[in-house]
């Protein structure tokens, strides 16, 4: 069974900053690239961050770069945002995912873990 | 970042009528490297469609993708009730990866 278990949600105060995490299983972490995807209460998909296979390769939407880090350990099949600089419009549930490859295209989604930016 | 516009925001429609969703890009997209999502509340999106026209495992053929460059569609021929959800579009051809802002079918 494919589990993607994202964790470190939560309440943060405008500037401040948070640290997600993403624990992976049943399926071969280190072989596919991973990605961070936020949805806002009521609104549509963010696509915010992702990170290739060995982790040397990183991309980030405008919105967040500068802003956001994503890195992966493969040695423990997990994924990282390290959130900084926080906004009231960064609050969002944010899920990883993986999407395979270009042309092994298939989706594997966790259950997301809610940041919330408010004073 | 590419762009991609959805058309209509919302649909409404009955079950058995068809529906076309429509996709725009702000750029070509690499290799039409097109991806259409299905969300149902208070769940996490499903990935239907890839490479614009090739359905992923498991979903039915009532489903199809088409398009190239910047101009997509996805079609269902006849509406499920199962089938009433928000759909994205994706692109996975330029970096960053980015999405459309939805269209929900009521």
């Amino acid at each position: 069974e494919v589990l993607l278990v994202e964790s470190g949600g939560g309440l943060v105060q405008p500037g401040g900053s948070l640290r997600l995490s993403c624990s992976v299983s049943g399926f071969s972490f280190s072989s596919y690239s991973m990605h961070w995807v936020r949805q806002a209460p009521g609104k549509g998909l963010e696509y915010v961050s992702g990170i290739n296979n060995s982790g040397g390769n990183t991309y980030y939407a405008d919105s967040v770069r500068g802003r956001f880090t994503i890195s992966r350990d493969n040695s423990k099949n997990t994924l990282y945002l390290q959130m900084s600089s926080l906004r009231p419009e960064d609050t969002a549930v944010y899920s990883c995912v993986t999407f395979g490859s270009r042309t092994n295209y298939f989706d594997y989604w966790g259950q997301g873990t809610l940041v919330t930016v408010s004073s | 970042e590419v762009m991609l516009t959805q058309s209509p925001g919302t649909l409404s429609l009955s079950p058995g009528d068809r529906a076309t969703l429509f996709c725009r890009a702000s750029q070509s997209i690499s290799s039409n490297y097109l991806a259409w999502f299905q969300q149902k509340p208070g769940q996490a999106p499903r990935l239907l469609i890839s490479g614009a026209s090739a359905r992923a495992t498991g979903i039915p053929d009532r489903f199809s993708g088409s398009g190239s460059g910047t101009y997509f569609t996805l079609t269902i021929s006849r509406l499920d009730p199962e089938d009433f959800a928000v759909y994205y579009c994706q692109q996975y051809g330029n970096l960053p990866r980015t999405f459309g802002g939805g269209t929900k079918v009521e």
